[in-house]
């Protein structure tokens, strides 16, 4: 599976937009971006995957660059309680059921 | 409750004692991994399961460590003679076909 790149820790102002960089520079064709994010003492969370194209739901969107060596997590209206360790894994495809593999994060801390 | 229950939730276990630890997966789903997280690190891969049959045991880290998953739904992760390296936060997901892995709150082991 191919590796990531992420900022060890990032800060943003509560209802301001957070965007979460990701470098995955030496992913292959057929493997998908996801982002998870764990909430202190809690397991990780399922936030949003993709594979080319952009992708928006209802907790955020992902916007992975052309050459989709990077992408970029968007948190639009960020709260206090996004404060989270957010990870961008690339895999295969959750459907395989291949697993995880987590890096280290970046620890988004929302302030007011 | 719908979600991915782990038990128990804390556990302080003495060097040289055996341990297990529980996981109750979302009904229905097939695909079931263990992650070990220790503190300020992201969740490693210990082992998969689907149904009944462990099919990935290679994040084990020692032969001290033994998952099984006999009906093919709760899971058991035992850990003999615990050592102070064994203290982590131990992680059950499950997973269906075509939806994202759905995690636990764990288990916090400390070995003392």
């Amino acid at each position: 599976d191919a590796k990531t790149t992420q900022p060890p820790s990032m800060d943003c102002a509560e209802g301001r937009a957070a965007n979460l960089p990701c470098n995955h520079s030496t992913i292959s064709g057929n493997e998908y971006v996801y982002w998870y994010r764990q909430i202190h003492s809690q397991g990780p969370q399922y936030i949003i995957h993709g594979l080319k194209n952009n992708e928006t739901n209802e907790m955020a969107s992902l916007i992975i660059t052309e050459d989709r060596k990077s992408s970029t997590l968007i948190l639009p209206h960020a709260t206090l309680r996004d404060t989270a360790v957010y990870y961008c894994i690339v895999t295969r495809s959750l459907h395989n059921t291949d697993k995880l593999i987590f890096g280290t994060g970046t620890r988004l801390q929302v302030f007011p | 409750g719908a979600g991915v229950s782990q038990s128990p939730r804390y556990k302080v276990a003495k060097r040289g004692q055996d341990v297990a630890l529980r996981c109750d997966p979302i009904s229905g789903h097939v695909s079931l991994f263990w992650y070990q997280q220790a503190l300020g690190q992201g969740p490693e891969f210990l082992t998969y399961f689907q149904n009944e049959a462990q099919l990935d045991k290679s994040g084990l880290p020692s032969d001290r460590f033994f998952a099984e998953r006999p009906e093919g739904s709760v899971s058991t992760l035992k850990i003999q003679r615990t050592q102070q390296e064994d203290s982590a936060v131990y992680l059950c997901a499950s997973l269906h076909v075509n939806t994202e892995a759905f995690f636990g709150q764990g288990t916090r082991l400390t070995v003392v």
